[in-house]
């Protein structure tokens, strides 16, 4: 099954341990982002990859890292996480064919506290 | 990215026809409509999208207008499960740079 895989799903941590949310997918696409939906604010772009090892900011990158190593895993990386990045996760992928390309593919997201 | 203007929040009789208005105005030539929906907390879900004509699948239609200006999107026979958040959203085919607005919170109601 086409899809895109966060985990883990429900995160509590404390404020300055850095913590890793992996996302994967496996449809060989080549663009993945990552996003953050707070009350009130909708969704916002935090990173996104065009391809491996070609990463860019979106709209409000601070806090975060990412990599692109592979095509298939986007991971978001908080190195210290602070109570103002509590929030819900999203990890999306795209095909660049211009043809196939449905928009979106979103993850079932990542619901992360932090204390 | 053009803006688009969607109204907050909407409600719909199970079983009518669901039309989810947006507008675009200020839309480019090679800007497309996608539309996307949002249950609860669920990773926003592709509807469909279209450039100028209208476009038809399973789960819904889009109807554009001539001057693309503002669409619509139906979901022809609405039920309980089709509550959710409705985004519509303009962006180039080859730029992958989705931008979400508030969207339009739909309620089916029995």
């Amino acid at each position: 099954e086409a899809q895109v895989t966060q985990n883990p799903r429900y995160l509590i941590t404390v404020t300055g341990k850095k913590l890793t949310v992996t996302c994967s997918q496996n449809m060989n696409h080549e663009y993945m982002s990552w996003y953050r939906q707070d009350p009130g604010l909708g969704l916002r772009q935090i990173y996104y990859s065009m391809n491996v090892e070609v990463t860019d900011k979106g709209d409000v990158p601070e806090g975060y890292k990412v990599s692109r190593k592979e095509k298939r895993n986007f991971p978001l990386i908080l190195e210290s996480p602070s109570p103002n990045q509590t929030s819900l996760y999203f990890c999306a992928s795209s095909s660049s064919d211009r043809i196939a390309n449905y928009g979106y593919t979103f993850g079932s997201g990542t619901r992360l506290t932090v204390v | 990215d053009a803006k688009t203007t969607q109204p907050t929040s909407m409600d719909c009789a199970e079983g009518r026809a669901a039309n989810l208005p947006c507008n675009h105005s200020t839309i480019s030539g090679n800007e497309y409509v996608y539309w996307y929906r949002q249950i609860h907390s669920q990773g926003p879900q592709y509807i469909i999208h279209g450039l100028k004509n209208n476009e038809t699948n399973e789960m819904a239609s889009l109807i554009i207008t001539e001057d693309r200006k503002s669409s619509t999107l139906i979901l022809p026979h609405a039920t309980l499960r089709d509550t959710a958040v409705y985004y519509c959203i303009v962006r180039p085919l080859n730029n992958n740079d989705m931008r979400f607005g508030a969207g339009t919170r739909l309620t089916v109601k029995p």
